[in-house]
């Protein structure tokens, strides 16, 4: 699965549109992008996907440049109760040719947003 | 409701001890995953499954072991041979073959002294 690169923290007001930046340059073309983001000491919870076009649900907007080295994840109206860990991801949709690493969400480090007032 | 269940949530244990972590879900998902989460780091992958009685190491399988008896659950049993077993453990589950999420239990917090 390809690895995926974002700033460890980021800032943002409330009220304001957080953009969360993810760089995946090794994503090969049977690899989705996913969101999930990580309440302290919860579960993490599923925000959005995509291929390859840009994606927009009641939660977030995903934003993927033509070339699927990266991606942004966009919040529109940022409220304190956003404050989480966001996990960028690449993940296999279906079988590989091998069968061996098939849809597994693979985390990394993950962003730390912080909504203040 | 459907989803996807652990328990309990916080398990205390002494050290040399196996301990069973439960993960049961009514998705009729086909895959499920366990990981370990350590304060301030990101989730890890021991073991998945994407069948009954078939799964697959992931990146951190050592001291830990999996069954898959039925759809429904993937147990966890952490053994004594696990050098470092405390830590937050979160179960997953999804459809395969699908471009779908995976959906995450709220975790175990097991804690070895």
């Amino acid at each position: 699965d390809a690895k995926t690169t974002q700033p460890p923290s980021m800032d943002c007001a409330e009220g304001r549109a957080a953009n969360l930046p993810c760089n995946h340059s090794t994503i090969s073309g049977n690899e989705y992008v996913y969101w999930y983001r990580q309440i302290h000491s919860q579960g993490p919870q599923y925000i959005i996907h995509g291929l390859k076009n840009n994606e927009t649900n009641e939660m977030a907007s995903l934003i993927i440049t033509e070339d699927r080295k990266s991606s942004t994840l966009i919040l529109p109206h940022a409220t304190l109760r956003d404050t989480a860990v966001y996990y960028c991801i690449v993940r296999v949709a279906g079988l590989n040719a091998g069968g061996t690493s098939y849809g597994k969400l693979t985390f990394g480090q993950g962003t730390i947003l912080t909504v203040h007032p | 409701d459907g989803g996807i269940t652990q328990s309990p949530k916080y398990l205390f244990r002494k050290e040399g001890q196996n301990v069973t972590l439960s993960c049961e879900q009514n998705l009729n998902h086909d895959a499920m995953y366990w990981y370990r989460q350590d304060p301030g780091q990101g989730l890890r992958l021991i073991y998945y499954s994407q069948i009954v009685n078939d799964f697959q190491k992931g990146d951190i399988a050592e001291g830990y072991s999996v069954s898959r008896e039925k759809k429904e659950s993937f147990p966890l049993t952490v053994t004594s041979a696990q050098k470092n077993p405390t830590a937050f453990y979160l179960c997953a589950s999804s459809i395969i073959g699908g471009n779908t999420e995976a959906f995450f239990g709220q975790g175990t917090r097991l804690t070895v002294v």
